[in-house]
């Protein structure tokens, strides 16, 4: 199966910071990455696909980028209301679909 | 709007089964497949496996391979996922989410499942 790391585990950022998370897949699976947000008690909602197509309704401020290996999901410009757990997933593999261990991003 | 509406939380003992359902709505049910997503209490993401509505076939985790079995109901399109031969380490939130292509664009609430003695 790939595997697929993100860095950091956890961050603290500030309200108006730019935040970039990152997420490394254990080999090339082209731009067949997406980007999930989790907030406490909720299911995970897609903001990118495809490591940087924005999903529809999903602010302007959450970016994606990268391809082969190496994929970063930016926030421009953090909101009160960004504070939650980003993972990432590779849909490179449809028959063994792997997320990331996922990246606590906290208020500071 | 598109909508998963998921069933009720379930406690089971060791050696038990449960079936989870996954109701749709909001478009038409057989052109996406069904992907079931489950997440231990703070845990992370875990993929289970997937169904495609269109057709039936399905492709299983190797983790759930012999426990598991994903089916659908295009007549009340309501897609089911069930478990057997429950564990303590089953215990976890369960997702149904839409998918294309393995992306999941629309998820369901949840489902907590318990297996305790």
């Amino acid at each position: 199966d790939i595997q697929m790391t993100q860095s950091p585990s956890s961050l603290s950022a500030s309200v108006g910071d730019r935040v970039n998370i990152t997420c490394r897949a254990s080999q090339s699976i082209s731009t067949y990455l997406n980007w999930y947000q989790q907030k406490p008690g909720k299911a995970p909602k897609l903001l990118i696909y495809a490591a940087s197509s924005l999903q529809s309704g999903v602010p302007s401020r959450f970016s994606g980028s990268g391809s082969g290996t190496d994929f970063t999901l930016t926030i421009s410009s953090l909101q009160p209301e960004d504070f939650a757990i980003y993972y990432c997933q590779q849909s490179y593999s449809t028959l063994a679909i792997t997320f990331g261990q996922g990246t606590r991003l906290e208020i500071k | 709007q598109v909508q998963l509406v998921q069933s009720g939380a379930e406690v089971k003992k060791p050696g038990a089964s449960v079936k989870v359902s996954c109701k749709a709505s909001g478009y038409t049910f057989t052109i996406y497949s069904i992907t079931w997503v489950r997440q231990a209490p703070g845990q992370g993401l875990e993929w289970m496996g997937w169904i495609s509505v269109y057709n039936g076939n399905t492709r299983y985790a190797q983790n759930f391979q012999g426990r598991v079995t994903m089916t659908t109901d295009t007549s009340t399109s309501t897609a089911y996922m069930e478990l057997r031969s429950l564990r303590s380490d089953d215990t976890a939130v369960y997702y149904c989410a839409r998918a294309a292509a393995a992306i999941y664009d629309s998820w369901g609430q949840g489902t907590l499942v318990t297996v305790s003695s």
